[in-house]
């Protein structure tokens, strides 16, 4: 079965502190892996997507890479304002187009 | 411009109710979908339409059946609502299979 898994659930920085944050996924035909930030009380927003073993992103603090079993985004010198939780989703291949979504990793950064 | 509008915002009801919820999107985009995010924050795409095309349809109650009347527009209606039916719907837009997807700020729907 398809599925996303990531970690940790929660983590908590001090503003400056860099950390990682994981998703491991076991999926079939994988068409790209994508990171979404979610406040509360809104709708998830687009950060990055990366489509193959090796690529990178970058957008400010944040940076996405990704392997043929996992992907990480590392946080440098995170801000109070980078607290959220992260998710991650992958889309299937097979003509399904469906994204499968991780629970996400709630990040609260101490200033 | 707000990009994926849904209404309302809340929603409480009472178990065996009908409501609809709506969602529009001014992007112009052709793909239109609904997630559900339960109590544990879980997101799972429930319907999925381009170009008012049914295209995805996971395993989900007949009870709830999801209307295109045109691109920008995707409402959702559910019939006979279950204490389980409770949690946080969201639309989402995108251009055919571009990453990039677009949400509402979601639909909070409590059944009592």
């Amino acid at each position: 079965e398809d599925q996303v898994t990531q970690s940790p659930e929660a983590l908590r920085l001090q503003e400056g502190e860099s950390s990682s944050l994981n998703c491991s996924y076991t999926v079939s035909g994988l068409r790209g892996l994508f990171w979404y930030r979610q406040d509360p009380g809104k709708g998830p927003e687009f950060l990055f997507t990366l489509y193959s073993a090796g690529e990178e992103k970058e957008k400010e603090r944040l940076k996405a890479t990704l392997t043929k079993k996992e992907s990480f985004l590392h946080i440098t010198a995170p801000k109070p304002e980078d607290s959220a939780t992260y998710l991650c989703a992958v889309r299937l291949g097979g003509g399904s187009e469906k994204l499968v979504f991780g629970k996400g990793t709630k990040l609260t950064v101490n200033p | 411009d707000t990009a994926v509008s849904q209404t309302p915002k809340y929603l409480v009801t009472q178990m065996g109710n009908d409501k609809s919820i709506k969602c529009e999107q001014n992007l112009g985009h052709d793909t239109m979908y609904w997630y559900k995010q339960d109590s544990k924050k879980f997101l799972k795409i429930m319907f999925s339409y381009n170009n008012k095309e049914l295209i995805i349809n996971e395993t989900v109650p007949n009870r709830f059946s999801p209307k295109s009347p045109d691109k920008a527009h995707l409402n959702l209606h559910i019939n006979s609502l279950e204490l389980g039916d409770s949690a946080v719907y969201f639309c989402a837009s995108s251009q055919g299979a571009a990453p990039e997807a677009f949400f509402g700020q979601g639909t909070r729907l409590t059944v009592v």
